[in-house]
């Protein structure tokens, strides 16, 4: 299966700045996913990322607060623009696995505390 | 609205014991996964079911899926302090090819 590096790991930020949180796979796909999990919660999925087309994003999430790239099959960012305490989770890339398991391969995640 | 509900929500047991988490829905679910997250990592995959009444066991670990295909259980055997995370399940999203929806997960901690 697939192998995501996502960075940074971690990182602490001021209210009203922004972080962009990288996410490269060693494989080409089509689709990569973009999870928030808050403290103690489970995963909500933030967007879809197509290469080529406009970023899909779920209820509740916009394009001017959550800006997504996706510049080819490989790699994406995730921007958190003008964050607030509101904003401190985990952001989550992910890609869905082989096709064997019908499974989703994340990444190890960026631990976002805004202060 | 397709949910996921999982029970329980926090288990703390001993070293040796057994345990079964449930994860349940009204929706049924063409495939459903299970994932163990620990800290500081992203989720890993476990196992998918698809078959209603499907069986599947890694090592410890047995799985079963529902007959209904609404419901999943995760049941260890003899837990070991490396089964200490957080369990998810997650099914099939009728709205989109690829897209997942995830229970709320059971944060499990096993006391050597």
């Amino acid at each position: 299966s697939a192998v995501i590096s996502q960075k940074p790991s971690r990182d602490i930020c001021q209210r009203g700045t922004s972080l962009t949180i990288q996410c490269q796979v060693d494989s080409q796909v089509t689709m990569m996913f973009w999870y928030r999990q808050q403290p103690g919660q489970s995963l909500t999925l933030i967007a879809t990322a197509n290469q080529g087309s406009e970023a899909t994003y779920e209820s509740g999430f916009v394009i001017d607060k959550f800006p997504i790239s996706r510049p080819n099959l490989t790699f994406s960012t995730l921007t958190v623009s003008n964050m607030s305490p509101e904003d401190s989770s985990i952001y989550l890339c992910s890609v869905v696995g082989s096709r064997g398991d019908y499974g989703y391969t994340f990444g190890s995640g960026t631990r976002l505390t805004v202060v | 609205t397709q949910l996921l509900e999982q029970s329980p929500q926090f288990l703390s047991i001993q070293e040796g014991e057994n345990l079964t988490v449930y994860c349940n829905s009204s929706s049924v679910f063409s495939s459903l996964q299970w994932y163990r997250q620990e800290p500081g990592e992203g989720p890993v995959l476990l196992v998918t079911v698809v078959t209603g009444g499907e069986v599947k066991k890694l090592k410890r670990l047995t799985f079963q899926f529902g007959d209904a295909r609404k419901d999943s259980s995760l049941h260890i055997t003899a837990a070991q302090p490396g089964d200490t995370g957080l369990y998810l399940c997650a099914g099939d999203a009728k709205t989109s090819y690829d897209k997942v929806i995830f229970g709320p997960g059971t944060s499990l901690s096993v006391i050597p």
